[in-house]
């Protein structure tokens, strides 16, 4: 069976410092990797997906990077962190396809004071 | 108007009753339609999966397609405190075989009560 790992599960990070949150999928091969992040009110918003090895789209024009330097492994980072970039950050996977459901991780909550 | 509208609740209901929660859409487009269950500080479960115009069950929950509409539902019976959660409808659309993107409401809440 298919299962998703973030780390870390909470962080606490001054503004200015950078960040690099990581995702990985075991059970299958060549997924489809997205990273969401919900804030409260707001709902998911959409930040990166990725359908292989180095593919990034990005979704939101932001001082968030993500990249994706092996097959089930997805990693966000910043090089400088903004108030605004505190939230609950979500990675998932799917096949895409036909069925296009997508399976979350368990999330990093991220507090930057 | 936004793609896709679910009204937040909260909703709070007591326990073993009927509960039914919905979302409503803009894009014929949307082809697929998930329910998502998301308890508090975890990510979000996927709970039910559904193609076509009409319902599906599993178990307590029951999901409900009408695309002449553009409205989707999910049913829970003999509601349980363990149900306790924010649902979030989910649908994407078929773009060829190549759709990776899912558009999400912003969630309803819902509090059974024991």
């Amino acid at each position: 069976s298919q299962t998703i790992h973030q780390w870390p599960a909470t962080l606490v990070q001054p503004v200015g410092s950078p960040l690099s949150l990581e995702c990985t999928v075991e059970g299958t091969s060549n997924p489809n990797l997205y990273w969401y992040r919900q804030a409260a009110g707001r709902g998911l918003q959409l930040l990166f997906y990725s359908v292989g090895i180095g593919q990034i789209s990005s979704e939101v024009p932001q001082n968030l990077s993500a990249s994706r330097p092996q097959d089930r492994q997805f990693i966000l980072s910043s090089k400088k962190l903004l108030l605004s970039d505190s939230g609950f950050y979500l990675c998932a996977w799917g096949l895409g396809g036909g069925t296009d459901t997508q399976y979350f991780g368990p999330g990093t909550r991220l507090t930057v004071l | 108007q936004k793609e896709v509208e679910q009204d937040p609740g909260p909703l709070s209901v007591p326990e073993g009753a009927i509960v039914s929660l919905n979302c409503t859409y803009s894009n014929s487009a949307f082809q697929y339609f998930m329910w998502y269950r998301q308890y508090s500080r975890k990510g979000p479960e996927l709970l039910m999966y559904t193609y076509s115009s009409g319902n599906k069950e599993d178990g307590r929950f029951t999901a409900q397609v009408d695309k002449s509409s553009k409205y989707i539902s999910l049913f829970i019976r003999d509601s349980q405190p363990s149900d306790s959660a924010t649902y979030l409808c989910a649908m994407s659309k078929n773009s060829g075989g190549s759709n990776y993107k899912l558009t999400f409401g912003k969630g309803t809440l819902l509090t059974v009560n024991p």
